[in-house]
């Protein structure tokens, strides 16, 4: 069974870039798609991005300008980087298997941003 | 983008009752259309996809039904395993939304 496991920093500074790492186990990067999805404290879920095992992306328009998914296939893994981040970006960010739906799930990790 | 409209955003229901969530679409999703649950501090978890697919080891109390623009999430019996908030998504196209949740309290 494919699980996943989101890493990196639980604290960025405003207008820094906040970098996440999704390891994927008991499944490959190198097949199906994946994708990054955020939620506000106390909020509904926000789809962030897609890419697919052949390296297309996909943005949400209203970060589009901010945001960058990537695949290592070497390490099985797959990251999101969000650049200019603002308090706005403080959320639990999860990262999950993306089909006709979101099949799995990592179990998410708060990245709060403040100075 | 495509805007996802649940309602109720939240109830209030006992143990036992039918339960019904609806979901529409700003504009035709065909049958795209996935229902998640998440309980506190838990990540989401797929329900139904396809509009009326249920997951594979998801209770047959809960179904789907809709196309085009409206949709519905029915639990037939409710428990209490099933309090939780419930979201709709869309993957019509690439720019998948979701609704903003449907609360499902203790009565």
């Amino acid at each position: 069974q494919v699980q996943l496991q989101e890493s990196g920093p639980g604290l960025v500074k405003p207008s820094e870039t906040l970098s996440l790492t999704c390891t994927v186990s008991g499944g490959s990067v190198s097949s199906y798609m994946w994708s990054w999805i955020r939620q506000p404290p106390g909020k509904g879920l926000e789809w962030v991005a897609y890419i697919s095992y052949n390296g297309d992306t996909n943005y949400n328009p209203s970060l589009k300008t901010r945001v960058t998914i990537s695949l290592d296939t070497s390490k099985n893994q797959f990251s999101l980087r969000l650049n200019s981040v603002t308090a706005a970006d403080t959320a639990v960010y999860y990262c999950a298997g993306l089909g006709k739906y979101f099949q799995r799930w990592g179990q998410g990790t708060l990245v709060t941003v403040s100075s | 983008d495509i805007q996802m409209t649940q309602s109720p955003s939240s109830l209030s229901a006992s143990v036992g009752d039918r339960v019904t969530i609806t979901c529409r679409a700003s504009q035709s999703i065909s049958s795209f259309l996935n229902w998640y649950q998440q309980k506190p501090g838990k990540a989401p978890r797929i329900l139904i996809y396809l509009t009326s697919s249920l997951e594979s080891g998801v209770p047959s109390r809960f179904s789907g039904s809709g196309s085009g623009t409206d949709f519905s999430l029915t639990i037939s019996s409710l428990q209490p395993e099933d309090f939780a908030t419930y979201y709709c998504q869309q993957s019509y196209n690439n720019t998948l939304t979701f609704g903003g949740g449907t609360k499902v309290e203790i009565k």
